[in-house]
């Protein structure tokens, strides 16, 4: 059973609007989330986080929202430029350090 | 320069040959891990170690093999019992439940 998923494969959104990519988790364990971005042949980047006694952290054009009693967390990206294009994953953390991914959503800006 | 380094960058292997994938970091971190990535999928934990001389099975560890003799070093050896290597490799380092730093990858191909 996955317990992170990211439901929509990919995305594509205009240069300047907002990119607005979704997780939803089941582990009520997991005490803190991450957001990565990747692209093709290469290792993953830290891109923002949120603790679970938040709601909402924010770093430049990027905000990422927790919503605990949905199960869900939400990357808002505005706005959305070109080089933003790559693989976005989303990751939990349990306070054992151990983190479980989602399969990705592929964000496409188009200029 | 300090960051996370896996060698070599690509990696055959003939079937029934055991193959050892280097991971070495130098930001002093205690917590390192081993990821597979398959195409069109997330990252799947094979092994962690959150200390030196010890470590874990993640989600995917038959056929995987672990050591952990020194803090900045954490080699994966892919056994010939591991019937699906083929695979996209990826190694990490963090502080214990932050975010994690990747390294380039390793793409393992079975010839």
């Amino acid at each position: 059973d996955q317990q992170v998923k990211q439901n929509s494969p990919s995305l594509s959104v205009q240069e300047g609007r907002i990119s607005i990519l979704n997780c939803d988790y089941t582990n009520s364990m997991f005490d803190y989330f991450l957001w990565y971005k990747k692209y093709p042949a290469e290792g993953p980047t830290f891109l923002i986080s949120i603790s679970s006694i938040k709601d909402k952290n924010e770093d430049g054009r990027f905000t990422v929202f927790l919503n605990k009693s949905a199960k869900h967390l939400s990357l808002h990206i505005v706005p959305s430029q070109p080089g933003d294009s790559a693989v976005y994953f989303c990751a939990a953390n349990t306070n054992a350090g151990k983190s479980t991914f989602g399969d990705g959503t592929t964000l496409t800006v188009k200029p | 320069d300090g960051g996370i380094t896996q060698s070599p960058k690509y990696l055959f292997r003939k079937e029934g040959q055991n193959v050892t994938l280097s991971c070495e970091q130098n930001l002093n971190h205690d917590a390192m891990y081993w990821y597979r990535q398959d195409p069109g999928q997330g990252l799947r934990l094979i092994y962690y170690s959150q200390i030196v001389n010890d470590f874990q099975k993640g989600d995917i560890a038959e056929g995987y093999s672990v050591s952990r003799e020194k803090k900045e070093s954490f080699p994966l050896t892919v056994t010939s019992a591991q019937k699906n290597p083929t695979a996209f490799y990826l190694c990490a380092s963090s502080i214990v439940s932050s975010e994690a730093f990747f390294g380039q990858g390793t793409r393992l191909t079975v010839v």
